[in-house]
């Protein structure tokens, strides 16, 4: 079964203690992105990886990292967490062999809370 | 930056009413996708519309997209508790990433 698996899928931390969300998927995609989700703002892409070892900046990357050292594997890491970073967590993937605008598929979300 | 507004935010509806969502890009769009996401779900893709003036129908949702490649809209016709959920359009940039709008959340009234 297709799967992209995001863990863990909640968590409530505290301010400045380093955390990572890992995103896994089993599609071969090519494409992995990282979205947070916030009342009234939609989606806001965080990083996006195009491939292995391809990491860009979305809209709101600041105060998070990724890397993308193998293909199926693409964790989002808080190196010193603020309570502006509470909220919900996407990890999506794509296919890009067949194309350019191909429809993500989403992981169930991780939702952190940093008090 | 390129932009994507969605209206309206919230819309409720009795069961049976229609129900529709209106989607607008800054720019024009070389597609536009459409995604659902239940309560407590995650966005799960509907649709890609790439044509101007494109009209796909599913069952009882209905999405067009504008002329000039920069609105679009979701239209469903005699609601069920099943279509709860917030609904969102997105369109890609320059750099093929999506953006999105901020979802029009559909409440089914008691």
């Amino acid at each position: 079964e297709a799967q992209v698996t995001q863990n863990p899928r909640y968590l409530i931390t505290v301010t400045g203690k380093k955390l990572t969300v890992t995103c896994s998927q089993n599609m071969n995609h090519e494409y992995m992105s990282w979205y947070r989700q916030d009342p009234g703002l939609g989606l806001r892409q965080i990083y996006y990886s195009m491939n292995v070892e391809v990491t860009d900046k979305g809209d709101v990357p600041e105060g998070y990292k990724v890397s993308r050292k193998e293909k199926r594997n693409f964790p989002l890491i808080l190196e010193s967490p603020s309570p502006n970073q509470t909220s919900l967590y996407f990890c999506a993937t794509r296919n890009l062999r067949t194309g350019d605008n191909q429809p993500q598929h989403f992981g169930d979300g991780t939702r952190l809370s940093i008090l | 930056g390129q932009q994507v507004m969605q209206i309206p935010q919230y819309q409720h509806v009795q069961e049976g009413e229609d129900f529709t969502t209106y989607c607008n890009s800054s720019t024009t769009l070389s597609n536009i996708q459409w995604y659902k996401q239940r309560p407590g779900g995650h966005p799960v893709f509907l649709i890609q519309l790439v044509k101007s003036g494109e009209v796909k129908k599913q069952k009882r949702l209905t999405f067009q997209f504008g002329e000039a490649k920069k609105n679009s809209s979701l239209h469903i016709t005699a609601t069920q508790t099943t279509d709860v959920g917030t609904y969102f359009c997105a369109g890609p940039d320059s750099n093929y990433q999506l953006i999105w709008g901020a979802g029009t959340k559909l409440i089914i009234k008691p």
